[in-house]
């Protein structure tokens, strides 16, 4: 079965600073895709970022980027230039490539300091 | 950018009661799915709905849940008798495709709480 683990349960930042988010996670299949989701205090799941497996280039959307380590199961998201907006939980989420429904790890609440 | 609906944004029910959970998909997905949140727990997959059949289903969706397209818009979930571990926030998502990559789109959520 696969699973996804995220090792920090709260994570803090200061505003413009750099925070990097850990995810690791367990498959035996080859063909897989890795998303990091949003969970802002409304609660609504926002995706933030997708991996997918097969390639090598890590994904990156404006001051989101992934490190994808594929050998060693690793996934985790930089935030760059941090901003009190990203304060909210985030969800690292792994889905086998041929269906959509995502198994995610527990999260990490990030908080941002002014 | 369009979005998936959910209602009500809370409800209260007592045990043993049936309840419903109303989702509005976005209009031109074709896949449908309800996720649970116990409250300081991961997000967790109950069910995948697909042309009017449900595609995938997990080991906590029993025979106490069930779920329904009605109409060509609302998508529902019923909890037939509800127990205190129900208590959850449950998510509807929808998405165009269904391959693993797809971007799933997510409701405010539904916190239902069972006394």
């Amino acid at each position: 079965a696969q699973t996804v683990t995220q090792s920090q349960p709260e994570m803090s930042v200061q505003e413009a600073e750099t925070v990097t988010l850990s995810c690791t996670y367990d498959t035996s299949e080859s063909d897989y895709y890795l998303f990091w989701y949003k969970q802002p205090p409304s609660r609504q799941m926002i995706l933030v970022i997708r991996q997918e497996a097969y390639k090598q280039q890590n994904a990156t959307e404006n001051r989101f980027s992934v490190n994808f380590q594929k050998a060693a199961k690793s996934f985790s998201l930089k935030i760059s230039d941090s901003q009190l907006g990203d304060a909210a939980m985030y969800f690292c989420a792994y889905s086998r490539g041929s269906q959509g429904n995502l198994i995610f790890g527990k999260g990490t609440k990030l908080s941002v300091k002014p | 950018e369009p979005e998936v609906t959910q209602t009500p944004s809370h409800q209260v029910t007592q045990m043993g009661q049936e309840v419903i959970l109303r989702c509005v998909p976005i209009s031109n997905h074709l896949y449908f799915y309800w996720y649970r949140q116990i409250l300081g727990q991961k997000v967790e997959f109950l069910v995948s709905f697909y042309n009017n059949e449900i595609s995938e289903k997990s080991e906590i969706f029993d025979d106490q849940f069930s779920v329904e397209r009605p109409d060509g818009s609302n998508f529902t979930l019923k909890i037939r008798s509800t127990k205190l571990e129900d208590s959850a926030m449950y998510f509807c998502a929808s998405s165009w495709g269904r391959t693993g990559g797809e971007k799933l789109f997510f409701g405010s959520g539904t916190q239902l709480s069972v006394l």
